[in-house]
């Protein structure tokens, strides 16, 4: 069955170090990626979208990989700060059936001053 | 410039009681969807519809029923409520292009008792 698992539902780092999201998934083929933030009483709102043919994306400390024979995109935040501190979703599309967005669990983020 | 806006924002019902769930976005999106999410769960897709005059299941349909009622307006159905359709709700739309982003509304809080 399709699933997508983002990999720990909670995850706590140092302000200004690096924090490294992950979103892994099996029996999907996408044709693009998306990432979002979620604050909490808050929908999600639309950070980054890498496509199948990227490897690598780039939004100011943004970063996301994308990396279709491992099956997983890695999300990065270099440079954290507490303001990070949210729960962060990635987003599946697939090119046949694109009009359908399947999310992952999430990943809450606590950036610790 | 309102985006997507969702109706009511809290609802307590009664097991058995059935209500409607609005949302409108000013957007002028063709694609609007309805998510629920719940604890450990992430954002689980009930229905979606790609234009108007057309919907189609998504990942947790039972129990729910759509109307997109116009290409603003896209409601969310509950007949009978049952206590574990107690959730947040998420109506979305997204931008007209295979790669478009979801833009969200602030949710609507639903308990069923």
């Amino acid at each position: 069955s399709q699933k997508i698992e983002q990999n720990s539902e909670a995850l706590n780092i140092q302000e200004g170090k690096t924090a490294t999201l992950t979103c892994n998934y099996t029996n999907y083929s996408p044709a693009y990626l998306q990432w979002y933030r979620q604050d909490p009483g808050r929908g999600p709102v639309f950070l980054l979208l890498i496509r199948e043919n990227e490897k690598e994306k780039r939004k100011e400390r943004l970063k996301v990989t994308f990396d279709t024979t491992l099956k997983q995109s890695l999300f990065h935040i270099t440079a954290s700060q507490p303001a990070d501190s949210a729960t962060y979703l990635c987003a599946l599309l697939t090119s046949g059936g694109y009009q359908k967005v399947t999310f992952g669990t999430g990943t809450k983020l606590q950036v610790i001053p | 410039n309102a985006g997507v806006t969702q109706t009511p924002k809290f609802q307590v019902l009664k097991t058995g009681q059935s209500m409607t769930l609005q949302c409108a976005q000013d957007m002028n999106h063709n694609s609007m969807y309805w998510y629920r999410q719940d604890p450990g769960m992430g954002l689980r897709l009930i229905y979606y519809s790609a234009s108007e005059g057309t919907t189609d299941k998504g990942e947790v349909p039972n129990g729910y029923n759509v109307s997109r009622l116009n290409k603003r307006e896209f409601s969310l159905r509950l007949e009978s409520a049952a206590p574990s359709q107690t959730s947040v709700y998420f109506c979305a739309s997204r931008a007209d292009r295979a790669d478009g982003e979801l833009f969200f509304g602030e949710g609507s809080r639903l308990t069923v008792l």
